[in-house]
């Protein structure tokens, strides 16, 4: 059972709209992550955060952005969604050095 | 910097016959290494990890890698493949736990 939630699982909008993907974790982790996953299947870091108040650009420029106000949530969003924002987009998180990844099940965004 | 090379993008095999994924990576420091394995329209779930000890590291399904670090390896192994293994792999690593490096992905079709 997943301990990281990602929703909505699927969203289709179109051009203009403005959405946030939601992500919370419950395993107190510190590091959080946003990947976007093209239909090639290669992850790319969009955005990621330490901690509360801090967050970074990832190495894939994106026009989204993220918040961190509390260390169980890492909301995304995108205020004017375009088709080129069509992809796949998986949170996860992270405790430590040596602990893995933890992913959610991911939001699959359509915009026409 | 450090980098995943997964050389195989496809790798089609018979059902029962034995399957390896080769991962590879480049760093010039202790990594910790990670087999995840994707199913549609989900997030990534850990297979197995590598942090220190035993090279030969065994994860949940039957699957097990070997860490060779003379030639910077991380294979991924199983001796008898089923149906439900058909997925995508993703090999990923870390020096810090704070940046994750992941390989572009293998994605595994068994046949009957």
């Amino acid at each position: 059972e997943a301990d990281i939630y990602q929703t909505p699982r699927y969203l289709v909008i179109g051009t203009g709209k403005k959405i946030t993907l939601e992500c919370s974790q419950t395993m107190g982790h510190d590091k959080m992550y946003w990947y976007q996953q093209d239909p090639g299947m290669e992850l790319h870091l969009i955005h990621y955060s330490y901690g509360v108040n801090s967050t970074e650009k990832g190495d894939l420029s994106s026009e989204s952005t993220v918040s961190r106000i509390r260390t169980e949530h890492f909301p995304l969003t995108l205020e004017s969604a375009r088709p080129s924002h069509t992809s796949q987009y998986l949170c996860a998180s992270t405790w430590g050095p040596n602990s893995p990844l933890h992913f959610g099940n991911g939001t699959r965004l359509t915009v026409t | 910097a450090q980098s995943v090379t997964q050389l195989d993008s496809q790798v089609p095999v018979f059902e029962e016959a034995p399957v390896e994924l080769r991962c590879n990576y480049s760093s010039s420091v202790s990594v910790y290494l990670f087999w995840y394995v994707q199913y549609p329209n989900q997030g990534l779930q850990l297979l197995l990890k590598y942090l220190s000890g035993s090279t030969l590291v065994k994860g949940i399904n039957g699957f097990e890698a070997e860490f060779n670090k003379s030639q910077t390896s991380f294979h991924l192994r199983k001796p008898s493949v089923h149906i439900s293994d058909t997925a995508e792999y993703f090999c990923a690593v870390t020096h810090t736990g704070n940046q994750f490096y992941f390989g572009t992905g293998t994605s595994l079709t068994v046949i009957p």
